[in-house]
Order: C-alpha cells, then sequence, then structure tokens
C-alpha cells in the first residue's frame, strides 16, 4: 500500500523559509514523478510543483516560481520542498502526491503552512 | 494553460439519485482527465484515470466518460458516503498540472 507522509508544516512570517519534506513507501520511489499540491483554506487545488523520477527535471506553478525548490532523494524514497519568501497566499494545506506525467494516483494527508505575522 | 469549468458549483441530490457532473476544458486533453473525491479534512481519492477508468477499489457506480474537451462524471446512485466535493483535472498539457474549480454534492 502506498504511504506519504508530509512533515514540515508550520506558522512562519511573510518573507521567511521553510522546508517540507514527504517520506514515500509502499512502492518503488525511483520509478514514478512525484508533485507538491496545495489548498489555501476553503478553496481548490492548485499544482505547486513536480520531479522527475530520476530528479533530473523539475517543474514549478508560475505563483511559485523562483521562490521554492523541489527535490528527492531516491536512496532515501524521501520528496522535498523548501520554500522562500513566503507570502500571505502560500498558507494552504501542502500535499504530497505521486505522479506528475501518470496520474496522481495517491496523496498524503497533508501539512499545514500559515504564513502571517 | 488549460482551464478546467466544472459545473454546477453545487448540486443538491438525495441518496439514491443520480448524480451528472461536468467539466468542460478551455482546448482538447484527449482523454488525460482526472476525477478526484475529496470529504471534508481529508486527502483527495482518485476515482477515474484517462477519463473513464475506474481507480482500484472505486464502486461501479461511479463511471467517467469524455474526450477532448467535455466530461462527465456520472454517480448512478447516490450512497451517503458519496457527499463530497469533486474535482476533475487534467495532465494533457503540462506544466502546469490544472484542476477544476469542484463540485459539491451536498444532501438535499
Amino acid at each position: 500500500e502506498v504511504h506519504l507522509l508530509e512533515s514540515g508544516g508550520a506558522l512562519v512570517q511573510p518573507g521567511g523559509s521553510l522546508r517540507l519534506s514527504c517520506a514515500a513507501s509502499g512502492f518503488t520511489f525511483s520509478n514514478y514523478a512525484m508533485s507538491w499540491v496545495r489548498q489555501a483554506p476553503g478553496k481548490g487545488l492548485e499544482w505547486v510543483s513536480a520531479v522527475s523520477a530520476s530528479g533530473g527535471r523539475t517543474y514549478y506553478a508560475d505563483s511559485v516560481k523562483g521562490r521554492f525548490t523541489i527535490s528527492r532523494d531516491n536512496s532515501k524514497n524521501t520528496l522535498w520542498l523548501p520554500m522562500n519568501s513566503l507570502r500571505a497566499e502560500d498558507t494552504a494545506v501542502y500535499y504530497c502526491a505521486k505522479g506528475y506525467d501518470s496520474t496522481i494516483d495517491s496523496w498524503g494527508q497533508g501539512t499545514l503552512v500559515t504564513v502571517s505575522s | 494553460e488549460i482551464v478546467l469549468t466544472q459545473s454546477p458549483a453545487t448540486l443538491s441530490l438525495s441518496p439514491g439519485e443520480r448524480a451528472t457532473l461536468s467539466c468542460r476544458a478551455s482546448q482538447s486533453v484527449s482523454t488525460y482527465l482526472a476525477w478526484y473525491q475529496q470529504k471534508p479534512g481529508q486527502a483527495p481519492r482518485l476515482l477515474i484515470y484517462d477519463a473513464s477508468n475506474r481507480a482500484t477499489g472505486i464502486p461501479a457506480r461511479f463511471s467517467g466518460s469524455g474526450s477532448g474537451t467535455d466530461f462527465t462524471l456520472t454517480i448512478s446512485s447516490l450512497e451517503p458516503e458519496d457527499f463530497a466535493v469533486y474535482y476533475c483535472q487534467q495532465r494533457s498539457d503540462r506544466p502546469p498540472l490544472t484542476f477544476g474549480g469542484g463540485t459539491k454534492v451536498e444532501i438535499k
């Protein structure tokens, strides 16, 4: 069974930084591209970023380009999302998700990031 | 960027009724469309992939159809656990992956 466990969410001031992590298990992590998807309170789903299976290619939504950096370590089955220059509009639950070029078929339970002074 | 428009925004139905949800794409996505269900406080769950294929463990009352720009998710007979928000999502033209705004299926 696929299991994705996010961590790292917190309350942070505008302009601050945070790093999200996602520990994956139950599938061959190195075979799949991975994504981060967020959901602001009471709003819909927004794709944020993705990384190819090898880690060699990365993709970003325009809203986070230049501020967020996705990466992965296939030896540790771990995905990361360091986030810099955080804004109030980045406040959301951030989900780690399995897939990008293939259908996103599994989601973690999410970690809450709150950007506020 | 491909925009997905879901309608209606809210669907008020009773258990046992048929639900028909629509998703329209701003340009063709072929059949690279998925449907997700989300309940309050939970992560989304994959229901349908590639427009018409049920994901593992999804009951047969859920079905998807369509291709190109017009897609439909049908729940043949609503069960109490089906009242939730439903999102469509395309992976045809990326980045970015895009989601529709969601349809809330509520109890009438």
